[in-house]
């Protein structure tokens, strides 16, 4: 199991909303540490989207947010998109194992 | 632009040895603290290790612990991964990623590289 747990897929229509959660412990999330995400394409190298809980990267779209607050972290897209589909990660710190870790994964399926 | 080549990867017994490296262009690299993130076939991301701009400071998850060894050359702008004793659990394609800043663990990967596939045969 991973230490920020996400649910293992969500789907969504076009032009739809979709949120996915990533729930964290008091060593991690709940510690304070900031939640980043990645978004994934198949067969590509990770990409970021959101840095330090709600901030994005140039160039990432608007619709395109993230949230935190106490041990759960959340990000959503809006208007989806069929080009959205893909695995997406959330990342933080955990001070009992020293190091980054991982959600482990959503898959986000475009209907 | 940011660039971040992965080589080294490949085929390799069960307690065998390989050196990763990551060719980074584009950006000082010297004031950037740089990672290792693994992903095995179809599974999800895991951190491996980490290590402070200047090189002076090195994480590494328990996984690894005790076998791989991270370094960087600052003059060669390359960062490496020494992986010793490997197991068949550490097949992965192996993601070399920076940070924004000299600072390591707290932060974000702002560029990731595409990767290179180690293999380990039991």
């Amino acid at each position: 199991q991973s230490v920020l747990t996400q649910p293992p897929s969500v789907s969504g229509a076009p032009g739809q909303r979709v949120t996915i959660s990533c729930t964290g412990s008091g060593s991690n999330t709940g510690a304070g540490y900031n939640v980043h995400w990645y978004q994934q394409l198949p067969g590509r190298a990770p990409q970021l989207l959101i840095y330090g809980n709600s901030n994005r990267p140039s160039g990432v779209p608007d619709r395109f947010s993230g949230s935190k607050s106490g041990t759960s972290a959340s990000l959503s897209i809006t208007g989806l998109q069929a080009e959205d589909e893909a695995d997406y990660y959330c990342q933080s710190y955990d001070s009992s194992l020293g190091g980054s870790v991982f959600g482990g994964g959503t898959k986000l399926i475009v209907l | 632009e940011v660039q971040l080549l992965e080589s080294g990867g490949g085929l390799v017994q069960r307690g065998g040895s390989l050196r990763l490296s990551c060719a980074a262009s584009g950006f000082t690299f010297s004031g950037d603290a740089m990672s290792w993130v693994r992903q095995a076939p179809g599974k999800g991301l895991e951190w491996v290790s980490s290590i402070s701009s200047s090189g002076g400071s090195t994480y590494y998850a328990d996984s690894v612990k005790g076998r791989f060894i991270i370094s960087r050359d600052n003059s060669d702008n390359t960062l490496y991964l020494q992986m010793n004793g490997l197991r068949a659990e550490d097949t992965a394609v192996y993601f070399c990623a920076k940070y924004p800043g000299a600072v390591a663990l707290f932060n974000w990967f702002d560029h990731w590289g595409q990767g290179t596939l180690v293999t380990v045969s039991s």
